[in-house]
């Protein structure tokens, strides 16, 4: 069974200063990896998947994660935070089959900028 | 760039009636998927769809959940006698095939009164 946890409900940060989102997983194999983000009364945005290339991912809006196997830990970061960055975001592992594949999200982190 | 609609944004339904809930999926797409959301708690994968079949579902998924894809272009996820319980909101979601993600609509709040 895979799972992911992330490691804060809630995180605060005030506009201009760096962002982490902290995620671990685990997975009985090499997993896919992705971070979602949803703005209020919106749908799940892909940010930046991992699916086993490069380690560090860059992703849309600034956004960027690094996989790092020996922590399981797929922490997401951004340099310098700006008030649209306010939402919920999501860590999500994938399990696949014969082409299909199930998302399994964690409980996600809302994300609160301080002007 | 191309979406994935639901409708209806918000679905008020008295309990023990049927809910229907409808989405377009990305036109090319080949996998569709539908999840929920209770208030305050994760998502949650319901069914994944493949080929005119479900290809996989999890243990919320009973029988009184069901799914159709009538006309090749809407994806349907029905819930026969609604409960409390089923009261979240619902996303569908498609996908092409092999790496390329699942790209969501913007779901619909289901609230049983």
């Amino acid at each position: 069974a895979q799972s992911v946890t992330q490691l804060d409900s809630h995180v605060s940060v005030s506009e201009g200063t760096p962002v982490l989102l902290r995620c671990n997983y685990s997975s009985s194999y090499s997993p896919s990896l992705f971070w979602y983000v949803q703005h209020p009364n919106k749908g799940l945005q892909l940010l930046l998947k991992y699916t086993s290339a490069a380690t560090l991912v860059k992703g849309i809006n600034g956004f960027e994660a690094e996989f790092k196997k020996s922590e399981t830990s797929f922490h997401l970061t951004k340099p310098s935070a700006h008030m649209s960055d306010a939402a919920e975001y999501f860590c999500v592992v994938t399990q696949q089959w014969f082409g299909n594949e199930k998302l399994t999200f964690g409980t996600g982190t809302r994300l609160t900028i301080i002007p | 760039e191309p979406e994935v609609t639901q409708t209806p944004s918000h679905q008020v339904t008295q309990m023990g009636q049927e809910v229907i809930l409808r989405c377009v999926p990305i036109s090319n797409h080949l996998y569709f998927y539908w999840y929920r959301q209770i208030l305050g708690q994760k998502v949650e994968f319901l069914v994944s769809f493949y080929n005119n079949e479900i290809s996989e579902k999890s243990e919320i998924f009973d029988d009184q959940f069901s799914v159709e894809r009538p006309d090749g272009s809407n994806f349907t996820l029905k819930i026969r006698s609604t409960k409390l319980e089923d009261s979240a909101m619902y996303f569908c979601a498609s996908r092409y095939r092999g790496e390329q993600p699942q790209h969501f609509g913007d779901g619909t709040r289901l609230s049983i009164l």
